[in-house]
């Protein structure tokens, strides 16, 4: 079993809609979860991160984290054609090596 | 410069040739990290380095890699007797602390 798994997509969404993207990670223990953006030929950014149950929101961004399920989400509101990327979720447990999914990709259609 | 630094952004090179990739993180940030992304593929770690501290080589996928942090500051990843398989982007990270990292740039090698 993969340690952070994410559906690889691609995802389609229409300008102005919700794109909601899911994560699935294995260790229970981890504390910290990191949702970065990496567009087509660059390094991976940092978007948003949670470290508590429930929603976290930054702009048109939200991150909902639900530990006992082991679930953590990230939600694009209003999505724009600048949104078509790959997503990461990344999973920090005790230690610090952040375990990255294999990201999902997101297609905005203008 | 206010990011992390990576050189070359590309390289090409013969199988069974030498590599080494340089990074230079972040002022102040303690913490390196290199992870490498084959195309199309997630994030696969390869080595840590945290201040004074015995490097993490757990990722390393074969004794033809190597790492070294000078000072504290600069580090240089070492790739031995290139195989094709080793073509990806090689990202290097900073970290101010455990948590959140910075990457780089990448550099793109290519073994042909």
């Amino acid at each position: 079993q993969k340690e952070v798994e994410q559906n690889s997509g691609p995802l389609s969404v229409p300008e102005g809609a919700i794109a909601s993207l899911n994560c699935t990670y294995s260790d229970r223990g981890s504390q910290s979860f990191f949702w970065y953006r990496q567009y087509s030929g660059k390094s991976p950014e940092l978007i948003m991160s949670i470290y508590s149950n429930g929603d976290k929101e930054d702009g048109r961004f939200t991150a909902q984290l639900n530990k006992a399920s082991q679930y953590v989400s990230l939600l694009i509101r209003d999505s724009q054609p600048s949104d078509s990327a790959t997503y990461l979720c990344a999973v920090n447990g005790n230690d610090y090596k952040l375990s990255f999914g294999a990201g999902t990709t997101v297609t905005v259609r203008a | 410069g206010a990011g992390v630094s990576q050189s070359p952004s590309n390289k090409v090179t013969e199988k069974g040739k030498d590599v080494e990739l340089r990074c230079d993180p972040i002022s102040g940030h303690t913490a390196l990290y290199w992870y490498r992304q084959s195309l199309g593929q997630g994030l696969e770690f390869l080595i840590y380095f945290q201040g004074n501290s015995a490097p993490d080589k757990s990722g390393l996928p074969s004794d033809r890699f190597s790492a070294e942090r000078t000072g504290g500051s600069v580090s240089t990843l070492t790739i031995q007797r290139t195989q094709q398989e080793d073509s990806a982007v090689y990202l290097c990270a900073s970290s101010p602390r455990k948590n959140t990292i910075y990457f780089g740039e990448g550099s793109w090698l290519t073994v042909v």
